[in-house]
């Protein structure tokens, strides 16, 4: 079956700490992936996609996230965090390019002061 | 720059009664996503319409349907509500990929449905 984890449920850490949270995806196919992010109380929003090409993408906010076919995943990266990157993360896939997006069960991600 | 507009943003029903959901693309987006959300989980994918036709069905229940007008919008008709309803739902639009690209989806700011 279709699936994608993530790593962790949640994480703590301080400003200007790094961050990594990791996805991996089931499926064997192409597919399009996703990073979302929804702030307390918010919608979702699109911290960056990776559709094809450079596996190395770049997002807001200082967000990047590189894709490994190999390990199928893609995880999402932060050099140095801010008090205002408190949110959940979402990771998503597709395996097509306009269908339904399957997301990871998120992780909450607090960063203190 | 418009975006996905959702109305309404709150919503509270009893138990057996009925709610309609309704979401707005943004302009020229032709495909609609209904997406549900229960608390402290990850959104989990019920319907969607390209071009007013059903294009795909997750779990939606069967108390459940949805439609896309001329116009674009879609609303989400639930009826005889449970408590297990109460989530945020979340709709989403696109343009479609029938023309060979890939598009990313764009989330309204969901409906808060609290079913009592």
């Amino acid at each position: 079956a279709q699936s994608v984890s993530q790593h962790n449920h949640h994480v703590i850490l301080s400003e200007a700490a790094s961050l990594e949270l990791g996805c991996n995806y089931s499926y064997g196919g192409t597919v399009n992936l996703f990073w979302y992010v929804q702030y307390p109380g918010q919608h979702l929003q699109l911290l960056l996609k990776y559709f094809s090409g450079d596996p190395l993408v770049k997002g807001i906010k200082g967000f990047e996230a590189e894709f490994i076919k190999s390990k199928f995943s893609f995880n999402l990266r932060k050099p140095s965090v801010q008090w205002s990157d408190t949110a959940e993360y979402f990771c998503a896939f597709r395996t097509d390019s306009w269908g339904k997006l399957q997301f990871g069960a998120g992780t909450q991600v607090v960063v203190t002061p | 720059a418009a975006g996905v507009i959702q109305s309404p943003r709150h919503l509270i029903k009893e138990k057996r009664e009925t709610a309609t959901l309704k979401c707005y693309p943004i302009p020229r987006h032709d495909t609609v996503y209904w997406y549900q959300q229960g608390p402290g989980q990850d959104p989990q994918f019920l319907i969607s319409f390209y071009e007013k036709m059903q294009s795909d069905k997750g779990s939606i229940p069967d108390r459940f349907s949805a439609q896309q007008f001329s116009d674009y919008h879609s609303e989400l008709n639930m009826s005889s509500l449970e408590l297990g309803d109460s989530a945020l739902y979340f709709c989403a639009s696109s343009l479609s990929g029938t023309s060979g690209g890939s598009y990313e989806q764009y989330f309204g700011p969901g409906t808060r449905l609290t079913v009592t």
